[in-house]
């Protein structure tokens, strides 16, 4: 069965502190990935997604993750957060038939608090 | 352009009533997908309609079903209502191409006591 872990629950941050969240994913066929933001009290919202192509995803607001293969894994990243950077963020991977199920697993999400 | 919205925000329910959950998805929109946000259990896919027909289910029991209405809007009903079941429940919807984004509403948040 496909699963999707993010190993890190709660991040506390300093403005202007590197960012770097990580997803990995179980499941060896092909996938699309994708990283969702949920700002307080807002709906979630996509941050940027990986179908094909290069590995190296910008997305929305300077996030980029990178999609290694080899590692199963779609590490989201920031080089500098800011305070409006406070949200919930969610790794979800579309693996097994992808594209034709349509089932998003989900990580359970990140929290990132990010200190002025 | 609006975006998903979904009825009512908040719903309260006793142990064994049903629940009904609305979601009017972005126009255009023919797919439309639900999930439960439970504590501590993360995002649920529940289920997801295309075209008016179910086209995947998550591993819920069948207490949980839905229907997708012809202008493409849909309901998540929940029968005999147990205390789990409370949660928050989000729809999300997108074009009926295999691969796409899906666009979220803000949810319903169901207790159940």
């Amino acid at each position: 069965a496909q699963s999707v872990s993010q190993h890190n629950h709660h991040v506390i941050l300093s403005e202007a502190a590197s960012l770097e969240l990580g997803c990995n994913y179980s499941y060896g066929g092909t996938v699309n990935l994708f990283w969702y933001v949920q700002y307080p009290g807002q709906h979630l919202q996509l941050l940027l997604k990986y179908f094909s192509g290069d590995p190296l995803v910008k997305g929305i607001k300077g996030f980029e993750a990178e999609f290694i293969k080899s590692k199963f894994s779609f590490n989201l990243r920031k080089p500098s957060v800011q305070w409006s950077d406070t949200a919930e963020y969610f790794c979800a991977v579309n693996g097994e038939n992808a594209g034709n199920n349509r089932k998003l697993i989900w990580g359970l999400g990140t929290s990132l608090a990010v200190n002025p | 352009e609006a975006g998903v919205t979904q009825s009512p925000t908040h719903l309260i329910k006793t142990r064994g009533q049903q629940a009904t959950l609305r979601c009017s998805p972005i126009s255009g929109h023919t797919s439309v997908y639900w999930y439960q946000q439970a504590l501590g259990l993360g995002l649920q896919f529940l289920l997801w309609y295309d075209e008016g027909e179910e086209r995947n289910r998550g591993n819920f029991p069948p207490r949980f079903s839905g229907r997708q209405f012809p202008n493409y809007s849909s309901e998540l009903n929940v029968n005999a209502l147990e205390l789990e079941d409370s949660a928050l429940y989000l729809c999300a919807s997108s074009f009926s191409r295999p691969i796409d984004e899906a666009f979220f509403g803000q949810g319903t948040r169901l207790t159940v006591v």
